[in-house]
């Protein structure tokens, strides 16, 4: 089955760090673009961070500079390495694979987790 | 950056045809895609590249784009249709994924 399992979310406090990891199964990560979308609390989506299959990475401007994406091709596995958090990156921190047999919409969705930056 | 606008909320009765329209800057040029987002879920692709439709998602959804505007209709609208819908563009010129800002549906 393909699918997208999300963890690592939690409570932190303001400028403290964080590392979400997103497990992929039934597909390869290092062969696809794979990304990072959040969704604040009663707010619409906001697209995060891609990491191409190439390695190629890039960020949104809220971001950058202090989010980084990367993956494990062993383990099958996407990241996102979080520092310098703010009470406005709390989210649902959702990955995604964008297909590119579909134009690289993102086809594939895991389930979300939940990052709280809150003293 | 490159900006997509939605209506906040669409209303419909059963039975009747949705409108959701995202308008961006010479869309027509780009490949859009709409998301479905029922509470506490995540983001269901239903429409992608302007028109196409994944398997399994209904004939009932299809898309369209041109010009300024891309619109994501839905035919006889069921109240299992009720959700929140975004837009999103891939801006290949920068690398950068840009999502609508989402449209309540509800369904009456």
């Amino acid at each position: 089955e393909v699918q997208l399992v999300e963890s690592g979310g939690g409570l932190v406090q303001p400028g403290g760090s964080l590392r979400l990891s997103c497990a992929a199964s039934g597909f390869t990560v290092s062969s696809n673009y794979m990304s990072w979308v959040r969704q604040a609390p009663g707010k619409g989506l906001e697209w995060v961070s891609v990491i191409y299959s190439g390695g190629s990475t890039y960020y949104a401007d809220s971001v950058k500079g202090r989010f980084t994406i990367s993956r494990h091709n062993s383990k099958n596995t996407l990241y996102l390495q979080m520092n310098s958090l703010r009470a406005e990156d709390t989210a649902v921190y959702y990955c995604a694979r964008a297909s590119s047999l579909e134009r690289f919409a993102f086809d594939i969705w895991g389930q979300g987790t939940m990052v709280t930056v809150s003293s | 950056s490159y900006v997509l606008t939605q209506p906040p909320s669409v209303s419909v009765a059963p039975g009747q045809t949705a409108r959701i329209t995202c308008g961006g800057n010479n869309i027509g040029s780009k490949s859009v895609h709409w998301y479905q987002q029922k509470p506490g879920q995540a983001p269901v692709l239903v429409v992608y590249d302007d028109s196409d439709r994944p398997s399994g998602i209904p004939e009932r959804f299809s898309g369209s784009n041109s010009g300024n505007t891309a619109t994501l209709t839905i035919s006889r609208v069921e109240a299992g249709d009720e959700a929140d819908y975004y837009c999103q563009v891939w801006d290949s010129s920068s690398d950068l994924w840009v999502f609508g800002g989402g449209t309540k549906l509800t369904v009456l």
